[in-house]
């Protein structure tokens, strides 16, 4: 079964900073580029970021919003993608989502269509 | 990066069929066929249910279709049937660093 695992959230003040990760299983962790999603309560979707497979490079993009606060990293031996967010703010308050793209045979939606989600974790940034 | 534009609401009763819009610009929408659709409950993750505009996921119900025209594209629920009812989500890819934006969202409500 394909499946994706978050974890990490938590109550933190602003300006502080967590670790969230995504832990992957029931495909080839290593080929895939990995998106985190955010929802803020009550909210919609957001897109937050995404890594590409190590076979490119591990290239990351971010959302304005989080530019330069945040860091995606994957570590392939341990199937799981990280999203280090640091001087955080309350705006930041959301269900963080890791997810992957859509494969159709070798066709890979990576960066549009994302079928695999996790359950998300919740990220609270409030004094 | 703006969101897609969404109606807040759509009702229908069952049986019915409605439609939600998703509008953008000539740099998401109206540039790629690249749309996408997600169904989502309370408390849950999104799910995907049209990818390219038009295409299901396999498992996913052929009462769900979708279209695109210019910068608008369309998902439309046949059938209405209760478990329909949620929120659901339009996405585009985009030529912009952000890659991917999402709609605003709709509310589907079965009467």
């Amino acid at each position: 079964e394909v499946q994706l695992v978050e974890s990490g959230g938590d109550l933190v003040k602003p300006g502080g900073s967590l670790r969230l990760s995504c832990s992957a299983s029931g495909f080839t962790f290593s080929n895939a580029w990995l998106t985190w999603v955010r929802q803020a309560p009550g909210k919609g979707l957001e897109w937050v970021g995404r890594i590409k497979s190590k076979t490119s490079n591990e290239a990351t993009d971010y959302a304005a919003p989080v530019k330069g606060r945040f860091t995606i990293s994957r570590d392939d031996s341990k199937d799981t993608v990280y999203l280090q967010m640091s001087s955080l703010k309350a705006e930041d308050t959301a269900v963080y989502y890791c997810a992957a793209g859509l494969c159709v045979g070798a066709d890979c939606h990576w960066d549009d269509a994302f079928e695999t989600w996790g359950q998300g974790t919740m990220v609270t940034v409030s004094s | 990066q703006s969101a897609l534009t969404q109606p807040a609401s759509v009702s229908g009763s069952p049986g019915q069929s409605i439609t939600i819009s998703c509008t953008g610009t000539s740099s998401d929408v109206g540039l790629y066929n690249y749309v996408s659709w997600y169904q989502q409950y309370p408390g849950k993750a999104p799910k995907l249910i049209i990818y390219e505009v038009s295409n299901r996921p396999s498992g996913v119900s052929n009462r769900f279709s979708g279209s695109k025209s210019g910068n608008t594209a369309s998902l439309t629920i046949s059938g209405l049937q209760a478990e329909d009812e949620g929120d659901y989500y339009c996405s585009s890819y985009t030529t912009t660093n952000t890659l991917s934006v999402f709609g605003t969202g709709t509310k589907v409500t079965v009467l």
